[in-house]
């Protein structure tokens, strides 16, 4: 079965903290993505990626494939990073579009 | 502004009427998508269209109807709905059917609340 667990599920932090968002996933992931939801509802793709590390601005995605492990890392944390980031898993044969997605981590960040 | 543009924000209905969700993409896709997303529950496929033709229906009930009249349109028309059907739906557009290298563009989603 494929599986996307992500923690915390809520986190609240004071701004400027380093935040760091889990995700494990079951074998056979070809890609792994990493997608912002602010309260509007509207989501917007952070990253995708398969292997290593990925930088944009003052976010940080890696995965470790052999611990089947990615994490989201946002340095300088803002108010404005306050959303729930959700982390989703391409597998191959998961339904035409492909994604598994877990259930989000909601952020909050505190001034 | 996504490229993806959903209408209405907000929808408020009883369980005997029809309303019409829309979905708007102006990024050249081919691919589009709607999803359903309940509180505490993670983003839940509904039916992806490749080329305006269905290519995927994931067991969704009869009383949701999806139509794609072309690549860059897509409705998903109600009816008939129950108190449970009352949440975020999104719409997404991809490029080549959402291949593994085709990331999903997001609409700002539909509020639905059925009464």
């Amino acid at each position: 079965k494929n599986e996307v667990e992500q923690s915390p599920q809520n986190l609240t932090a004071q701004e400027g903290e380093f935040i760091t968002i889990n995700c494990s996933y079951s074998v056979g992931i070809s890609a792994l993505h990493w997608l912002q939801q602010h309260p509007g509802g509207g989501i917007v793709s952070l990253f995708m990626l398969s292997s290593g590390k990925k930088k944009h601005g003052r976010l940080i995605a890696t995965i470790n494939i052999q611990e089947k492990h990615s994490s989201l890392h946002i340095t300088a944390s803002h108010p404005r990073d306050s959303a729930v980031y959700i982390c989703a898993g391409r597998y191959s044969g998961g339904g035409a579009d492909g994604l598994t997605f877990g259930k989000g981590t909601h952020l909050i960040i505190q001034p | 502004e996504t490229g993806v543009t959903q209408t209405p924000r907000h929808l408020v209905m009883g369980m005997t009427n029809k309303k019409s969700l829309k979905c708007e993409q102006h990024l050249g896709h081919n691919a589009m998508y709607w999803y359903k997303q309940s509180a505490k529950k993670p983003l839940e496929l509904m039916f992806v269209y490749n080329f305006k033709e269905q290519t995927e229906n994931n067991s969704v009930p009869s009383r949701f109807s999806p139509e794609c009249p072309n690549s860059s349109h897509l409705f998903l028309h109600l009816h008939t709905l129950q108190p449970e059907d009352s949440a975020l739906y999104l719409c997404a557009s991809s490029h080549q059917g959402g291949g593994p290298n085709s990331p999903l563009h997001f609409g700002n989603g539909t509020r639905l609340t059925v009464t």
